[in-house]
């Protein structure tokens, strides 16, 4: 199975904060997605990705930005946090002309 | 925009019995719909998927089946255990070329009972 890392594992930030969250895929996979996990509304897309230097907007982008620096690595960014961003985020990856998409472990975010 | 809706939301059922998971998608192009399940405090995981050129496929327990016509997949488990007992999503994709974004259901949390 494909990996997919995800850094910090948890973190505690305050609301105006600013955070970063990281993922890392080292299976050469092209695209690559950010995900918010919450009770009741499932898996939103926030933002992904088709290659390094290239962004797409998700469907839940507001309050998030993202970068892709390379092929490996994919950042989401939350410059001015709220508590309504408290959640579980998701990076996932998956290769060109295979949509399967494999998840990394996940990053638990509490913004007080 | 694209909506997955899945039900039932939550599914009890007895050990040894089958469980069945629905599916139904809006978008026609839709043509690779996969199912995750996703075990507390772990990350989703694939388990079973079907592309649109299929009507079932099969695989340890777990079948899926895929009506296009009427635009619903369903995931359906044969003799469940306790280890089935987790958070299932299904989810539909519209492949245009490439990678396709995927469109996930709310989950399904089945709870299997000694």
């Amino acid at each position: 199975e494909a990996a997919v890392t995800q850094s910090p594992r948890n973190k505690v930030t305050v609301t105006g904060g600013n955070v970063t969250l990281s993922c890392r895929q080292t299976n050469s996979h092209n695209y690559m997605y950010w995900y918010r996990q919450d009770t009741g509304h499932g898996l939103r897309l926030i933002h992904y990705s088709y290659g390094a230097g290239n962004l797409q907007i998700g469907d839940v982008p507001d309050g998030y930005k993202a970068t892709r620096t390379t092929q490996e690595d994919f950042f989401l960014l939350l410059e001015l946090a709220s508590p309504s961003q408290t959640s579980l985020y998701f990076c996932a990856s998956s290769g060109t002309g295979e949509v399967t998409q494999y998840f990394g472990p996940g990053t638990r975010l509490l913004v007080l | 925009g694209e909506q997955v809706e899945q039900l039932p939301s939550i599914l009890r059922v007895q050990e040894g019995s089958s469980a069945s998971i629905n599916c139904t998608y809006e978008n026609s192009a839709s043509n690779y719909f996969p199912w995750y399940k996703q075990e507390p405090g772990e990350n989703p995981k694939l388990i079973i998927d079907i592309r649109s050129n299929m009507e079932r496929k099969q695989t340890q327990g777990l079948i899926v089946l895929l009506d296009k016509k009427a635009k619903r997949f369903s995931l359906h488990i044969t003799d469940t255990q306790p280890g089935d007992s987790a958070m299932y999503f299904c989810a539909a994709s519209a492949i245009t070329g490439n990678t396709g974004k995927l469109i996930f259901g709310l989950g399904t949390t089945l709870q299997v009972q000694p």
